[in-house]
């Protein structure tokens, strides 16, 4: 089935730094590919996804781009903020859209 | 709109006693979710479920009991509570259909084993 690898954290950034948050993975295809967030005392929630490759998903200032060359997912913000502060899952199917598997989650805090 | 709704959010546990974690979701979802997170270890999947009547095992189902009589709950079952299980449970549903791999999470539910 398929698999995903993330960085390991955690991740201290000062606000307004760059953020990236690797993400690679091994897939039979090219099926969708999603990042998650989770604030802290909550669940998870869809941050963005990527449908098919070469796609770029973006949602509140942050980007992903499916590059199937390199079968990475990267995140990246220019300028994170302390609300940015969250642990961040990169997700894909594992064999169907039956099951989702999540990498073990990279730990961002952001310092004013 | 409510969306996932998980019971109870904080919980302690003796060795050995039982206990059901409560999942509900509004959304008419067909596919159902219980993970554990563990620190450090990221999401493993316990059971799931892709409509009523039908369960399936996930990566880590030993200790677990499901069920899923309707569309709308999908309680989760301890039957023999050990200190391996305490852990934070979530429980997610999505959409039926290709490309709707969105998952929407409940707030979780905390559980500490002693």
């Amino acid at each position: 089935g398929n698999s995903v690898t993330q960085m390991e954290g955690p991740v201290t950034l000062s606000e307004e730094a760059f953020l990236t948050i690797n993400c690679t993975y091994t897939a039979t295809g090219y099926p969708s590919l999603f990042w998650y967030v989770q604030y802290p005392g909550e669940g998870l929630q869809l941050l963005l996804k990527a449908t098919k490759a070469d796609d770029k998903g973006s949602n509140k200032g942050f980007e992903a781009t499916y590059r199937k060359e390199t079968t990475s997912f990267h995140l990246e913000k220019g300028s994170v903020q302390v609300s940015d502060s969250a642990v961040y899952f990169c997700a894909l199917p594992k064999t169907s859209y039956d099951k989702v598997i999540f990498g073990p989650g990279t730990s961002l805090s952001v310092i004013p | 709109n409510a969306g996932v709704t998980q019971t109870p959010k904080f919980r302690i546990l003796k060795i050995g006693q039982s206990m059901t974690l409560q999942c509900a979701q509004d959304m008419n979802h067909n596919y159902m979710y219980w993970y554990r997170q563990d620190p450090g270890m990221g999401l493993k999947l316990i059971y799931y479920s892709v409509g009523a009547g039908i369960t399936d095992k996930g990566e880590v189902p030993n200790g677990y009991n499901v069920s899923r009589s309707t569309t709308e709950d999908f309680p989760l079952r301890l039957e023999l509570a050990a200190p391996s299980q305490t852990s934070v449970y979530f429980c997610a549903s999505r959409a039926s259909g290709q490309n709707t791999g969105e998952l929407f999470f409940g707030e979780g539910s905390r559980l500490t084993v002693l």
